[in-house]
């Protein structure tokens, strides 16, 4: 299996930019999670989905982040306009589903906003 | 709210050196627990879990976590650590149930001298 597939894996861009986050999970996984992780908070929750649907985004900063589940192979997550603030490593993790589960996490993509 | 309090944010250790990280949570009811370890420039991945039974788990490289309920805890020890334990480690707690939601402590980095 390929695992959690993210892309780009570095993304530089200026402020005011739109940048988006892309991610396939592992087939047959139907939940999916992004995380974003800074030196000063840690990993934060910022959105996960459950067969496609947004399940929980109360870790979204505000309206300028964004993130679509269209099929169960894709999600994306958008930043628009983009802040220096928001440079991080954001992570996409997916996992089974149910019970105990373990969630799989990604490479990660590692964002400057200049 | 959930919280989870990882005690120790940097250590440094020499190789064979016994290892334990703290980890405790705030929540009262039924928990499943997890250790993730992200190695350098690798993607997190899972070390153990915790969601019932003997409260003494084993997971991968030779490491183990008990869970202490009366405690609120959850640490991690390894009795001798390598060079290649380098990692940072990372607590994280979810409730038991349908909610995939993981509340994540801030990590501890782990630094073995050879």
């Amino acid at each position: 299996d390929a695992g959690v597939i993210q892309s780009p894996r570095h993304e530089v861009t200026e402020m005011g930019q739109e940048v988006t986050l892309r991610c396939k999970p592992i087939s047959g996984h139907n939940s999916l999670f992004w995380y974003r992780q800074t030196m000063m908070r840690g990993l934060e929750l910022l959105i996960y989905f459950n067969n496609n649907v947004p399940i929980d985004d109360s870790g979204m900063p505000e309206d300028r982040f964004s993130a679509k589940m269209p099929n169960a192979s894709f999600s994306t997550l958008k930043i628009q306009p983009s802040e220096p603030r928001d440079s991080a490593v954001y992570f996409c993790a997916s996992s089974l589903g149910i019970g105990t589960d373990t969630q799989y996490f990604g490479p990660g993509t590692r964002l400057t906003v200049l | 709210a959930q919280s989870v309090s990882q005690h120790n944010h940097h250590v440094i250790l020499s190789e064979a050196a016994s290892l334990e990280l703290g980890c405790n949570y705030s929540y009262g009811g039924t928990v499943n627990l997890f250790w993730y370890v992200q190695y350098p420039g690798q993607h997190l991945q899972l070390l153990l879990k915790y969601f019932s039974g003997d409260p003494l788990v084993k997971g991968i490289k030779g490491f183990e976590a008990e869970f202490i309920k009366s405690k609120f805890s959850f640490n991690l020890r390894k009795p001798s650590v390598q060079w290649s334990d380098t990692a940072e480690y990372f607590c994280a707690v979810k409730n038991a149930g349908n909610n995939r939601k993981l509340i994540w402590g801030l990590g501890t980095s782990l630094a073995v001298n050879p």
